[in-house]
């Protein structure tokens, strides 16, 4: 198994510009998960998903959007990038039910020039 | 919404010597906490996690207890080495599997 996979590892974009960055899971996990790494902020949720076709808001889901059509993936859209959303993205996923843990992504560093 | 405080920041400490963290949350309805590592440049790893209706918990050298009175939760390593070195964060959630509510991390670092 891959487990989390997100793609691409580093962005540069202008303000303005829009971007989707990827992620997928093989685990066949129903719960995925965005979060954004600020310094001295932790990790902060964006959007979630209960299963495929459901999703929902986290802590700071302004500027972003999300869908998921299949079980395996979860795509984060930026409609337009500002200099505020500069960060680390991290996807994560859990199967849910009886098993608790996330699994993280390898993340995306992303700057907004 | 749930707000997790955590302490201290930064942390430095002996190799072989104890490292404690601290995290308190607000939400009493919260009944999931995991404690994740993360090492420079690499992505969080959950290390242990505590449910509500168990006070402590420990695997090898790190133990989390949890005080749901007073809502609060401890991460403990014992005799700590240099590969202890990372950024802890303390988490927790209402819904056991996800929505987690994050820390704000402390950096520990182990010298020889």
């Amino acid at each position: 198994n891959a487990g989390v996979t997100q793609t691409p590892k580093f962005q540069v974009l202008k303000t303005g510009q829009s971007m989707t960055l990827q992620c997928a899971q093989d685990m066949n996990h129903e719960y995925m998960s965005w979060y954004r790494q600020d310094p001295g902020m932790g990790l902060r949720l964006i959007h979630y998903s209960v299963g495929a076709g459901i999703t929902d808001q986290g802590e700071v889901p302004n500027g972003y959007n999300v869908s998921r059509s299949t079980t395996e993936d979860f795509p984060l859209r930026l409609l337009s990038a500002a200099p505020s959303q500069t960060s680390v993205y991290f996807c994560a996923s859990s199967y849910g039910r009886t098993s608790y843990e996330q699994y993280f992504g390898p993340g995306t560093r992303l700057t907004v020039t | 919404g749930e707000n997790v405080e955590q302490h201290p920041s930064t942390l430095s400490v002996q190799e072989g010597d104890s490292a404690v963290i601290k995290c308190t949350y607000s939400d009493s309805a919260s009944n999931y906490f995991p404690w994740y590592k993360q090492e420079l440049g690499k992505r969080p790893q959950l290390i242990i996690d505590i449910r509500s209706n168990v006070g402590e918990k420990k695997d090898q050298r790190i133990a989390v207890t949890l005080n749901k009175t007073a809502k609060h939760f401890s991460l403990h390593i014992t005799e700590t080495q240099p590969e202890d070195s990372a950024v802890y964060f303390c988490a927790a959630s209402t819904d056991s599997w996800g929505k987690l509510q994050f820390g704000a991390g402390t950096q520990v670092v182990v010298t020889p």
